[in-house]
């Protein structure tokens, strides 16, 4: 059974900081990979996609890399700011490209 | 373009009773989900549909009952609630060609006293 594991739990940087987010799951046969922003009393809004034969995505201040054959994904967030703060979460998809598995999240606060 | 979209937005039932939480999209997706997200335990999948006339079980699919509608719509019915079903609801649908790619509603509140 797949387990998603995210580390730390909770984070609070001052704002301007480089960060990064961690994810590691234990069964490497993956279809693909989803970063997702939740804010409080809100929806998962999907932030990158990695599809298992790619190894990194951007989008703008955004980074997110896979590395398949050691279980980990890791999310970078340059130059942080306080509308960063939210809740952020890693799903892995199974090889049949359908269903998720989600880690628990991490807790980002971004200090002005 | 609303993408996807559930009703209620929050519910409160008594024990026993029963309802369906409805989800919509939008955006010509053949396949749908059912997550309830509950503090300690992340996002768990009750239902999906991969296609239009097909449903299957997630990790946490008793006291639960689905129906694809058509392509646009799924929905969750509890027969019997119980507090064990008080949580946070929310649909999701993807498509192949997006590489599966989840979108997910607003999600429903759902307490049951």
């Amino acid at each position: 059974k797949q387990e998603v594991t995210q580390i730390p739990a909770a984070l609070s940087v001052p704002e301007g900081e480089n960060l990064v987010l961690n994810c590691s799951f234990t069964d490497s046969a993956i279809y693909n990979l989803q970063w997702f922003r939740q804010d409080p009393g809100k929806g998962l809004t999907s932030l990158l996609l990695i599809q298992s034969s790619q190894r990194e995505q951007t989008s703008g201040r955004l980074n997110a890399s896979l590395d398949k054959s050691s279980g980990r994904s890791t999310l970078y967030i340059a130059a942080s700011q306080p509308g960063d703060s939210a809740t952020y979460l890693c799903a892995v998809g199974k090889t049949s490209g359908s269903r998720l598995t989600f880690g628990e999240g991490t807790q980002l606060t971004v200090n002005p | 373009n609303a993408g996807v979209t559930q009703t209620p937005k929050f519910q409160v039932l008594k024990t026993g009773q029963s309802m369906t939480l409805q989800c919509a999209q939008d955006m010509n997706h053949n396949s749908m989900y059912w997550y309830r997200q509950d503090p300690g335990m992340g996002l768990r999948l009750i239902y999906y549909s991969a296609s239009e006339g097909t449903t299957d079980k997630g990790e946490v699919p008793n006291g639960y009952n689905v129906s694809r509608l058509n392509k646009r719509e799924f929905s969750l019915r509890l027969e019997s609630a119980a507090p064990s079903q008080t949580s946070v609801y929310f649909c999701a649908s993807s498509e192949v060609q997006a590489a599966y790619e989840q979108y997910f509603g607003p999600g429903t509140r759902l307490t049951v006293t």
